[in-house]
């Protein structure tokens, strides 16, 4: 059992160019979230979808945007990427929305330079 | 917004002293939850309260949630090696589905 699976691990990008950071998770859950972390700030969500289908925003949410492609997948895509969001990132699931705990992937170390 | 914060942000102790941190949010929260991250990990969910004046223990770990359901701690008794890492709780305010989450405190233990 899997869990919650991010692609890739580590990526370097230079300003301007474009990714997508990919999530699934094989827990049949309704609830996926991206978080970023950064040194001193702990974890702040940039977008979450409460169920399939459904997206909103989180504490940070631009210059990124998000598909929830189906329910095990929800996909983070930096359009053009600043050395601002040199971070790391986390998916995280839920089984649902409210108090219900997360599980967290493994992380995507982005570098921008 | 919404603001959570833990204090202290590094903590280094000898093992088997105590060990506590403390999460304070701006606005009353309808649950908390707590998180442990090993180093280059992931976040890890330890426990979650909703009530007010909760405690709850597991082993040497004990966590509370304040009677205004605004702040929460978690004390580790006799701390050991494997406690390593940051600790992180993460509030929802009622209404809301979003965790915010702490600042984390950094534990080293010393053997």
């Amino acid at each position: 059992n899997a869990g919650v699976t991010q692609t890739p691990k580590f990526q370097v990008l230079k300003t301007g160019q474009s990714m997508t950071l990919q999530c699934a998770q094989d827990m049949n859950h309704n609830s996926m979230y991206w978080y970023r972390q950064d040194p001193g700030m702990g974890l702040r969500l940039i977008y979450y979808s409460a169920s399939e289908g459904t997206t909103d925003k989180g504490e940070v949410p631009n210059g990124y945007n998000v598909s929830r492609l189906n329910k095990r997948e929800f996909s983070l895509r930096l359009e053009s990427a600043a050395p601002s969001q040199t971070s790391v990132y986390f998916c995280a699931s839920s089984w649902a929305v409210g108090p219900e705990k997360l599980f967290f992937g493994s992380g995507t170390q982005l570098s921008v330079l | 917004g919404q603001q959570v914060m833990q204090i202290p942000q590094y903590q280094h102790v000898q093992e088997g002293e105590d060990f506590t941190t403390y999460c304070n949010s701006s606005t009353t929260l309808s649950n908390i939850q707590w998180y442990k991250q090993r180093p280059g990990g992931h976040p890890v969910f330890l426990i979650q309260l909703v009530k007010s004046g909760e405690v709850k223990k597991q082993k040497r770990l004990t966590f509370q949630f304040g009677e205004a359901k605004k702040n929460s701690s978690l004390h580790i008794t006799a701390t050991q090696t494997t406690d390593v890492g940051t600790y992180f709780c993460a509030g929802v305010t009622s209404g809301t589905y979003k965790y915010i989450f702490g600042t984390g405190t950094r534990l080293k233990v010393l053997a």
